[in-house]
């Protein structure tokens, strides 16, 4: 099956770049998304992006996708505080009823 | 558009009982999934409906979980003599079908707590 890895924790300041990645083993999926998770709550989506993409922007997110070493990134620009939390990539089984394959999530801390 | 909303938030529960969750989807949805979620894991799937067929279900749903979606719109996931291994937030979501992105739209969750 799937395997989808993240790195476990990322601290920057208020106002930098923050660059969460995410690595995974099968290269079928053709959608692939960003969640976001504050404590205690559930799965906020965040953006997605398609596999015949490299990038996507939307708004201070970006998405890069590199198939080749089927890496998918997600950058977010002018980091806030409201931005800690768990985020979470997940990639779609088209063969499973789109089911979600979801890494371990990055907890995200930002400095004032 | 009031997003999914699952009942109760919180379940705590002795071993050996059963217990029973709702989740009501958004309402134009077809397709409806639940996901468990371990403290310091990710969602993992459990199982799908589309309308009120269940489609999937993954090897961690046990003999003691059930789920149903009687008429295609809310959904109920039973455990029965609940372990201390069972304790999880439960997730449940929901999407259009197809093949297009269909983002899946996430509740609440529940948090269930077995003692």
């Amino acid at each position: 099956g799937e395997d989808v890895e993240q790195s476990l924790f990322l601290s920057v300041r208020e106002g930098d770049s923050s660059v969460i990645n995410c690595t995974y083993t099968d290269s079928s999926s053709t959608y692939l998304y960003w969640y976001k998770q504050e404590p205690g709550a559930g799965l906020q989506l965040l953006t997605y992006i398609f596999s015949n993409m490299d990038m996507k922007q939307d708004q201070r997110l970006t998405v890069l996708l590199n198939k080749k070493d089927k890496h998918l990134s997600l950058r977010i620009a002018d980091t806030q505080t409201g931005d800690s939390a768990i985020y979470f990539c997940a990639l779609r089984d088209n063969n499973a009823g789109n089911m979600l394959t979801f890494g371990g999530g990055t907890r995200l801390m930002v400095k004032p | 558009d009031t997003g999914v909303s699952q009942n109760p938030r919180h379940k705590i529960t002795k071993r050996g009982q059963n217990v029973t969750f709702r989740c009501d989807p958004i309402s134009e949805h077809n397709r409806l999934y639940w996901y468990r979620q371990t403290l310091g894991q990710g969602p993992e799937f459990l199982t799908y409906f589309q309308n009120e067929a269940q489609l999937e279900k993954s090897r961690l749903l046990s003999d003691r979980f059930s789920a149903e979606r009687p008429k295609g719109s809310f959904s109920t996931l039973e455990i029965q003599r609940t372990e201390q291994g069972d304790s999880a937030m439960y997730l449940c979501a929901s999407s259009l079908a197809g093949q297009g992105p269909y983002e899946q739209y996430f509740g609440p969750g529940t948090r269930l707590t077995v003692t």
